[in-house]
């Protein structure tokens, strides 16, 4: 299994709703993002999880929750959302999970399309 | 802190021919990878090639090759043959040796008939 596979592919969510977007790995890969991107952007790193533990936020506001219950799972909590942050959410992972390590080709699931309305 | 640039937003080729899309990229790190990765219209984003700074050889993958110029800091990519299927925004991205990858700005490649 070589890929990255996220649910659900579209969310359409009020901004006083509680909703969870999931990504999944099989490829043992012990590092893993989450990615937001805006239309004809490049994707803005939000989180970094290394062997399950957070090791990177990139000052992403509270009402983005990540969890890594395994490592082979990753879910974004979102609450309390606003209408800007409306965007493909990606999800993708690498097998190269410690800082120093220079290789760092990411495989990345097809996203998650979220409008907040 | 490393930066990306691609200075061409948008680039049209004919199907058939070849088209190059320029990156450069600025850091004071000697070891690190250098990607290509190619999101077509509401698709996943895919790797297309990679180079890594130690070689001196220019990566190649079928059609895709890349021209990478270490002193200059410059990571070019070349599709040759260029197919309807390469439509796409094409993004150049570093890794050093923090855990992240720092993407360009992207070009939007159209093919044509």
């Amino acid at each position: 299994d070589t890929e990255v596979t996220q649910t659900p592919k579209h969310l359409v969510m009020g901004m006083t709703n509680k909703k969870s977007l999931k990504c999944e790995q099989h490829m043992g890969h012990r590092a893993m993002y989450w990615y937001k991107q805006k239309a004809k952007k490049p994707p803005e790193l939000m989180f970094v999880y290394s062997y399950e533990k957070l090791s990177i936020n990139e000052s992403v506001p509270s009402r983005f929750s990540p969890e890594c219950p395994n490592s082979s799972l990753l879910n974004l909590h979102l609450h309390a959302l606003q209408p800007e942050d409306s965007a493909l959410y990606l999800c993708a992972s690498t097998s190269r999970a410690l800082a120093g390590a220079s290789y760092n080709e990411q495989f990345f699931g097809p996203g998650t399309r979220l409008t907040v309305l | 802190a490393q930066t990306v640039t691609q200075s061409q937003p948008e680039m049209s080729v004919q199907e058939a021919e070849t088209v190059t899309l320029s990156c450069t990229y600025d850091t004071s790190e000697n070891n690190y990878y250098l990607f290509w990765y190619k999101q077509p219209p509401s698709r996943q984003m895919i790797l297309v090639i990679r180079q890594e700074a130690y070689k001196q050889q220019n990566a190649t993958e079928n059609r895709f090759s890349v021209n990478f110029q270490k002193a200059a800091k410059s990571f070019s990519l070349k599709i040759s043959d260029s197919q309807l299927g390469d439509t796409a925004m094409y993004f150049c991205a570093f890794s050093g040796t923090a855990s992240k990858l720092t993407f360009g700005t992207g070009t939007r490649l159209q093919v044509t008939l």
